[in-house]
């Protein structure tokens, strides 16, 4: 049973472009959540997807980011217009059940904005 | 709100030698507690985790932590580290609640073993 996988493992953007993250859940999973890394900090809750739904966005900057978790296919973080502070480590875990007790994390994608 | 605090940024140890990282939380309601670690360009991985039960928690690698709901403290020992423990050790918490609720991740600890 593969983990969590996301890609790109590193992605590097050019201020005002936007990145696009990607995030395959566990098989049998379908609860996704979506964390922040920023440089000697610890995880940010970010958003909790299940498929096609929105759960809790609490944790999302208010413009240019957003999330989908499409009923066919991987979750998609996707940043717009991308400034230098959105440089970050952004985590992807899954979780079979809706407590988000027992999350599976991904390797990360490490974004840099040059 | 819950919150997390790692006081120690880093921890230097050497190899065989015991350690202990400090994790101290603040909530007004009951909570989970859980430590993750991080290696080097990795995710995280769950150690262990504290739902209910006894306060003394076995986790993966060797690793135990104890509940202290008197002193707010769920610190990670183990009584012998190797090189290979060297690692990103995340404390998080949740609050105690049916359904989603959001980990609150402390800042980290860095474990460094050298020989």
């Amino acid at each position: 049973n593969a983990g969590v996988m996301q890609n790109p493992r590193h992605l590097v953007r050019r201020r005002g472009q936007e990145a696009r993250l990607r995030c395959s859940p566990m098989k049998g999973h379908s609860h996704v959540y979506w964390y922040r890394q920023l440089p000697e900090e610890g995880l940010k809750f970010m958003v909790y997807l299940q498929k096609e739904n929105i759960i809790d966005e609490s944790g999302m900057p208010k413009e240019r980011f957003s999330a989908e978790f499409p009923k066919e296919g991987p979750s998609i973080l996707r940043i717009q217009q991308v400034v230098r502070g959105d440089s970050a480590a952004y985590f992807c875990a899954s979780s079979p059940r809706d407590t988000g007790l027992e999350q599976y994390f991904g390797p990360g994608t490490r974004l840099t904005v040059t | 709100a819950q919150s997390v605090t790692q006081l120690d940024s880093q921890v230097p140890v050497f190899e065989e030698a015991p350690v202990e990282l400090r994790c101290n939380y603040s909530s007004s309601v009951s909570v989970y507690l859980f430590w993750y670690v991080q290696y080097p360009n990795q995710g995280l991985q769950l150690l262990l985790k504290y739902l209910s039960g006894s306060t003394l928690v076995k986790g993966i690698n060797g690793f135990e932590a104890e509940f202290n709901k008197s002193q707010t403290s769920f610190h990670l020992r183990k009584p012998s580290v190797h090189i290979s423990d060297t690692a990103e050790y995340f404390c998080a918490v949740t609050p105690a609640r049916t359904g989603f609720q959001k980990l609150v991740f402390g800042t980290g600890t860095r474990l460094l073993v050298s020989p």
